[in-house]
């Protein structure tokens, strides 16, 4: 199993960006991702989820209406569209792989990093 | 939301020692407690699921207890590359919520 998480930059406040986490050694469709953020000098916390089929996804109450997440099972890639992004939105982001219950996270990227400053 | 309470915090021990660190949730989530472990620079890396099975790949010096609300991750022996941070998860239902996390450092 692999996961390549990419896409981190430097954004002002209130704009966009669209994080990537390419998938490998395993069957993509059968699995939720999901991705969890840590901003510096902090602990985890949780951004969202999708379910293997891309049908249902979960968000945060800090993320919901400015993130939305989704995946493509054809290119075994998750994604993460920020809009709206804020300072707070600064953190390593990464993608991380259910294990057959979506919370419980097995693999997880590298991480990506996003910075939101004027 | 869960709220996820992990003690003590910080945390100092010595190679070889016995140490436990606790999660406590304020509603019973079952076993639906994980652990992880993160040392700096790196992804968190999976140690324990629901409650006491321990991931492929751990140590077998560390192992898991706990249901409901209370739950303990115990390293057995210590050893020089287990100084790191520590934190539990609860995957009963969203929003997932990690404790803040215990850093274990050397005495």
């Amino acid at each position: 199993v692999h996961l390549s998480d990419s896409g981190g930059d430097l954004r002002q406040p209130g704009g966009s960006l669209r994080l990537s986490c390419a998938a490998s050694g395993f069957t993509f469709t059968t699995f939720a991702m999901s991705w969890v953020r840590q901003a510096p000098g902090k602990g985890l916390e949780w951004v969202s989820s999708v379910t293997g089929s891309g049908r249902f996804t979960y968000y945060a109450d800090s993320v919901k209406g400015r993130f939305s997440i989704s995946r493509d099972n054809s290119k075994n890639t998750v994604y993460l569209q920020m809009d709206s992004l804020r300072a707070d939105d600064t953190a390593i982001y990464f993608c991380a792989k259910g294990s057959g219950i979506t919370g419980d996270f097995d693999y997880w990227g590298q991480g990506t990093l996003v910075t939101v400053s004027s | 939301d869960i709220q996820m309470t992990q003690s003590p915090s910080p945390l100092s021990a010595s190679v070889g020692d016995r140490v436990s660190i606790t999660c406590r949730t304020n509603q019973s989530i079952s076993t639906y407690l994980n652990w992880y472990q993160q040392k700096p620079g790196k992804a968190p890396k999976p140690l324990i699921f629901s409650a006491s099975s321990l991931q492929s790949g751990a140590p077998s010096r560390f192992s898991g207890s706990g249901s409901g609300t209370d739950f303990t991750l115990t390293i057995s022996s210590l050893q020089p590359e287990d100084f790191a941070t520590y934190y539990c998860q609860q995957s009963f239902g969203t929003p997932f919520t990690f404790g803040q996390g215990t850093k274990l450092d050397i005495k």
